[in-house]
């Protein structure tokens, strides 16, 4: 079944203490995409992803990092959270270039951060 | 930045009813998508309109697109509880090699069985 996992499903964390969310997608994708979504804020874009070893920053990247070392998997990492990142968090992928603009959403990764 | 405003915010009809969601955007686009996301899950990708369609059809849902106004409708005929869900529109702006989805805020749709 082609689709996107996150790990954990639920988190809660203290302030500093460094979490990575994982994100794995089998379709193949070039594309993927960190989002935060947040009540009245609506989903923003954290960190995009267009290949292997290429990222760039979205919207909101303060905070957080990411990296791309294979095309199936693009971690979310928090090294010192703080109450503020506390959202919930999708990862999405998508055909590269040439391929469909739909994108294709994890569950989601609901963080609290104490 | 919000580029999609839908309207209205929140919805509540009977079940065989049909819905209307409407979402305004602020500049040119590609494609405007509509995705659903039940409470608190992942989102989920119902339709994709390209900029130069004005309306386009997949089950029971219709989706038209008027570039002039900068706005799109989402119609769900037949409606059932099961359609009780958020519905988000979404522009794509190709920024470069970024595919980043502007969203709206989303209306709430409740289905009354």
């Amino acid at each position: 079944e082609a689709q996107v996992t996150q790990n954990p499903r639920y988190l809660i964390t203290v302030t500093g203490k460094k979490l990575t969310v994982t994100c794995s997608q089998n379709m193949n994708h070039e594309y993927m995409s960190w989002y935060r979504q947040d009540p009245g804020l609506g989903l923003r874009q954290i960190y995009y992803s267009m290949n292997v070893e290429v990222t760039d920053k979205g919207d909101v990247p303060e905070g957080y990092k990411v990296s791309r070392k294979e095309k199936r998997n693009f971690p979310l990492i928090l090294e010192s959270p703080s109450p503020n990142q506390t959202s919930l968090y999708f990862c999405a992928s998508s055909p590269g270039t040439q391929g469909s603009y739909e994108q294709y959403f994890g569950p989601g990764t609901r963080l609290t951060v104490t | 930045s919000q580029q999609g405003e839908e309207d209205p915010q929140a919805l509540s009809i009977q079940e065989g009813e049909n819905a209307t969601m409407n979402c305004s955007y602020k500049t040119s686009i590609n494609n405007l998508q509509w995705y659903r996301q039940n409470s608190g899950r992942g989102l989920v990708h119902l339709i994709l309109i390209r900029s130069n369609e004005r309306e386009k059809h997949s089950g029971r849902l219709r989706v038209t697109l008027d570039t002039s106004k900068k706005s799109s409708s989402l119609l769900i005929t037949a409606s059932r509880a099961a359609d009780t869900a958020s519905y988000f529109c979404a522009t794509t702006l190709r920024a470069g090699n970024n595919r980043k989805l502007i969203w709206g805020l989303g209306t709430s749709l409740a289905v009354n069985p």
